[in-house]
């Protein structure tokens, strides 16, 4: 039990486009869930907590309007990299929390971003 | 300020040693801690956790840790180590609930020798 689904694992795409990465919840209702970067050889980097129907909180100094999330459902929440750079290439990772008690947070296998 | 310490960066070890991750955290109050591991290009899998209770937790592929208050550590074991244990290893800490944000150590690459 306790799958996060993201999608897609690997994408490779020109700079100024913007990709949207799906982080999704298949056998229970996230209640929050959270997106990672992650650059190589280095430590997940938490970009922004979401909570289903609310706006997310952004942690200091990512930029909202660069990384539009959207957390619509119990199950779905995605994140839209707009006008993306190469400076933006890295490793996105989700997460997503129950909210039950003594509950763990459970990790998507990640997105592999690259901007040309 | 909270943060989460793992002094050793990478670490290569014999298969079929023994071993043992440090992990050290500074956190405000009681935290919930977290092992996780990670193969290259994939997600972050749950080893094991500490939320409440015995010290010493059991967690997944024969690894365990202990949780010692008085010195502010969380270190992760495995008495024998196989091949494929290789890979990088996460500690991190979090609030009681677990809609908190984590947060994470620097990560320990594991090696193993044949």
């Amino acid at each position: 039990g306790a799958v996060v689904s993201q999608h897609p694992s690997w994408v490779i795409c020109k700079s100024g486009t913007s990709v949207k990465i799906e982080c999704r919840s298949l056998d229970f209702q996230a209640t929050t869930m959270f997106w990672y970067r992650q650059f190589p050889k280095q430590s997940l980097m938490l970009m922004a907590t979401s909570n289903e129907g609310s706006k997310a909180t952004y942690e200091q100094g990512v930029e909202k309007d660069k990384f539009l999330i959207n957390h619509a459902s119990l199950t779905l929440s995605t994140l839209t990299v707009t006008s993306a750079h190469p400076e933006d290439s890295s490793f996105y990772i989700c997460s997503a929390a129950s909210g039950a008690t003594n509950q763990p947070q459970h990790f998507g296998d990640g997105t592999r971003l690259s901007i040309l | 300020a909270q943060s989460v310490t793992q002094p050793d960066i990478h670490i290569t070890v014999s298969e079929g040693a023994s071993l043992e991750l440090r992990c050290n955290y500074s956190y405000g109050a009681t935290p919930y801690l977290f092992w996780y591991v990670q193969s290259p290009g994939q997600g972050l899998q749950l080893l094991l956790k500490y939320f409440s209770g015995d010290t010493l937790v059991q967690g997944i592929k024969g690894f365990e840790a202990e949780f010692k208050r008085s010195q502010s550590s969380f270190n992760l074991r495995k008495p024998s180590v196989h091949w494929s244990d290789a890979a990088e290893y996460f500690c991190a800490v979090g609030g009681t609930s677990n809609t908190g944000k984590l947060i994470f150590g620097q990560g320990t690459t594991l090696q193993v020798k044949p």
